[in-house]
């Protein structure tokens, strides 16, 4: 079955610190996995993909087969980083675009 | 703008009525998807249209009706509304299955 799962609903951090939001999917085939964010009364929006392989805000994610994650880190977390962090999996092999999203991850960046 | 925008940002209303959602993208983008996110932030996939055919239908009851009348909307009507159905709806459009444009959302509160 096709799953994503983020164990941590709620993670507090202080500016400055190392973020790491933990992220593991289950899929048979090959998939696509992406970080998507969503700030205070915003809508939701990419963070990254693990195709493009490029840091947005200080942001990387390493996708890795072998453990089956995708785990999204920033060395030195800022209080404007504080969202609703989203990993979402997409299928490649008969690919109908659809993402299956993990439960969620509320970053908290205290000063 | 260039967007995705959904109309109407809030609605309440009564159990037993019938009501739409709007969704339009002005991006040219040729797949539009509608999500549920429920009370506990998960988001789950209700429906995707591609060039106004419908690819995904999710397990969703019947009462969800989802209406493309050209590639740049996607409506979604939803008759006999119970009190499950209160959550925040998003549309979303992309090209082909790239990469995921999401709309502001649609707070539903069903009395």
């Amino acid at each position: 079955a096709q799953r994503v799962t983020q164990p941590e609903k709620l993670l507090s951090v202080f500016k400055g610190a190392p973020v790491e939001l933990k992220c593991n999917y289950s899929y048979s085939g090959s998939p696509e996995l992406f970080w998507y964010v969503q700030y205070s009364r915003q809508r939701l929006q990419l963070l990254l993909r693990h195709i493009s392989r490029e840091s947005i805000k200080g942001f990387t994610a390493d996708l890795n087969k072998g453990e089956t994650s995708f785990h999204l880190k920033k060395p030195f977390a800022q209080e404007e980083d504080s969202a609703m962090y989203y990993c979402a999996l997409s299928g490649r092999s008969g690919n109908t675009g659809k993402l299956i999203f993990g439960q969620g991850t509320t970053l908290q960046v205290k000063p | 703008d260039t967007a995705v925008s959904q109309t109407p940002k809030y609605l309440v209303t009564q159990m037993g009525n019938d009501k739409s959602i709007k969704c339009e993208q002005n991006l040219g983008h040729d797949t539009m998807y509608w999500y549920k996110q429920d009370s506990k932030k998960f988001l789950k996939i209700m429906f995707s249209y591609n060039n106004k055919e419908l690819i995904i239908n999710e397990t969703v009851p019947n009462r969800f009706s989802p209406k493309s009348p050209d590639k740049a909307h996607l409506n979604l009507h939803i008759n006999s509304l119970e009190l499950g159905d209160s959550a925040v709806y998003f549309c979303a459009s992309s090209r082909d299955t790239d990469t995921q444009y999401f709309g502001p959302g649609t707070r539903l509160t069903v009395l």
